[in-house]
């Protein structure tokens, strides 16, 4: 079965402190993995697709990489614009391979 | 261009109640995916719509959740003798798959409490 988990649960950090995001998959075969940004009380709002592992990612302050069993989304310098809760989703290439397959979340708050 | 439309954004209703959510997909979007997220959760797959295809009920957690999509676009979800619950938020969001391995663009949800 398909599993996303998601670490840490919340991550507090003062206005440019750097840190990483950790999302570790297991899936029968990636055929991409995402990052979402979600804002309290919005949807989800779609940030980067990854499909194999070496790729990287980048958008301003985020730059998202991808490993064979792991994803990191790196923020530097964050700024508390920044603060919102990071999603991670994985799509494999199994019958259902049109559904995403979400973790937890990471709970961001950036201090001025 | 609009983006997923979801209503209502909150809805307060009696435990034994019928509800129906509604979603406006993305124009041109022939996937059209529910979810539900409970507080502290992720996003758990409920039931997903591609074009005139057999629709993947897989994800609904009994048989008083159904969803049906008209002509291919708006689509509603509809919950009978809710229970507490279900209490959650309802996400729909919506696909290409014809551009390939695409993301899913979600609405803001439907905000469900059941008291």
């Amino acid at each position: 079965e398909d599993q996303v988990t998601q670490s840490p649960e919340a991550l507090r950090l003062q206005e440019g402190e750097s840190s990483s995001l950790n999302c570790s998959y297991t899936v029968s075969g990636l055929r991409g993995l995402f990052w979402y940004r979600q804002d309290p009380g919005k949807g989800p709002e779609f940030l980067f697709t990854l499909y194999s592992a070496g790729e990287e990612k980048e958008k301003e302050r985020l730059k998202a990489t991808l490993t064979k069993k792991e994803s990191f989304l790196h923020i530097t310098a964050p700024k508390p614009e920044d603060s919102a809760t990071y999603l991670c989703a994985v799509r494999g290439i199994m019958d259902s391979s049109y559904k995403l397959i979400f973790g937890s979340g990471t709970r961001l708050l950036v201090r001025p | 261009g609009a983006g997923v439309s979801q209503s209502p954004s909150n809805k307060v209703t009696e435990k034994g109640k019928d509800v129906e959510l509604r979603c406006d997909p993305i124009s041109g979007h022939t996937a059209l995916y529910w979810y539900r997220q409970s507080l502290g959760q992720g996003l758990e797959f409920l039931i997903y719509f591609q074009g005139n295809s057999a629709p993947d009920k897989s994800g609904l957690p009994s048989d008083r959740f159904s969803a049906e999509r008209t002509g291919g676009s708006v689509s509603t979800l509809t919950i009978q003798r809710t229970q507490q619950e279900d209490s959650a938020v309802y996400l729909c969001a919506s696909s290409s798959p014809g551009q390939g391995n695409s993301p899913l663009h979600f609405g803001n949800g439907t905000r469900l409490t059941v008291t």
